[in-house]
């Protein structure tokens, strides 16, 4: 079974501080994405990364693809009680093309 | 709004019983995808239909079930409910067949109880 670990599974800061949100396997992803999701719905998509060492950005959020295509990092800048929700990583892996297997996801809470 | 539909928003039933998940899929999108979300085991795929055929199946049991039928709508057939069962149910729609290169558009999901 191909497992993604998110860590940490909770976190809790004041505004205008940053956070790194860690989604780590021992296979490679062919591809790799990032979802929110708020209460009540579903998730929504915010970046694909497909190539190592990509590094791609959305306004406060940052978001990397590992080298070796094992693991990815999202980072945000100077958090704001807006970006409160869970955060998951999902990747499709080589040999496995039809399907996305999620992490357990980032509970993310941003105090004001 | 992802364009992406769901009925019901909210299933409340006994254990044993049946019960089916509807979803109707944004429109031009080809493929919907099942997905079961529970506290103790995250978001989890069940299985995908594109242009009306299974095309992709993950973690589902046997007294799941699901069809895509010809206006690309899909339902989700729960039987022989148990408690463990008890989760948010989401369906997610894509333009083509391949899960990882698609953005999948995700409803608002349905959200079961099994008592």
């Amino acid at each position: 079974t191909q497992l993604l670990e998110q860590s940490p599974q909770f976190l809790s800061i004041q505004e205008g501080e940053n956070l790194t949100v860690y989604c780590n396997s021992s296979s490679v992803f062919s591809s790799l994405q990032w979802y929110r999701q708020e209460p009540g719905e579903g998730p929504v998509l915010l970046v694909t990364v497909v190539t190592g060492g990509e590094v791609k950005k959305l306004k406060r959020l940052t978001f990397q693809f590992g080298d070796a295509r094992k693991d990815s990092s999202l980072h945000i800048t100077a958090a704001q009680t807006g970006d409160t929700g869970l955060y998951l990583c999902a990747g499709r892996f080589s040999g496995s093309a039809r399907q996305l297997t999620f992490g357990s996801g980032t509970q993310l809470t941003v105090l004001p | 709004d992802s364009g992406v539909t769901q009925t019901p928003k909210h299933l409340i039933t006994a254990t044993g019983q049946r019960v089916t998940l509807r979803c109707s899929p944004r429109s031009g999108d080809l493929s919907v995808y099942w997905y079961q979300q529970s506290l103790d085991q995250g978001l989890q795929f069940l299985i995908q239909y594109y242009n009306g055929e299974e095309r992709a199946k993950g973690n589902i049991l046997e007294r799941f079930s699901a069809q895509q039928f010809p206006d690309l709508h899909s339902e989700l057939n729960l039987s022989s409910l148990e408690l463990g069962d008890s989760a948010l149910y989401f369906c997610a729609s894509s333009v083509g067949g391949q899960a990882g290169n698609n953005e999948q558009f995700f409803g608002p999901g349905t959200r079961l109880t099994v008592l």
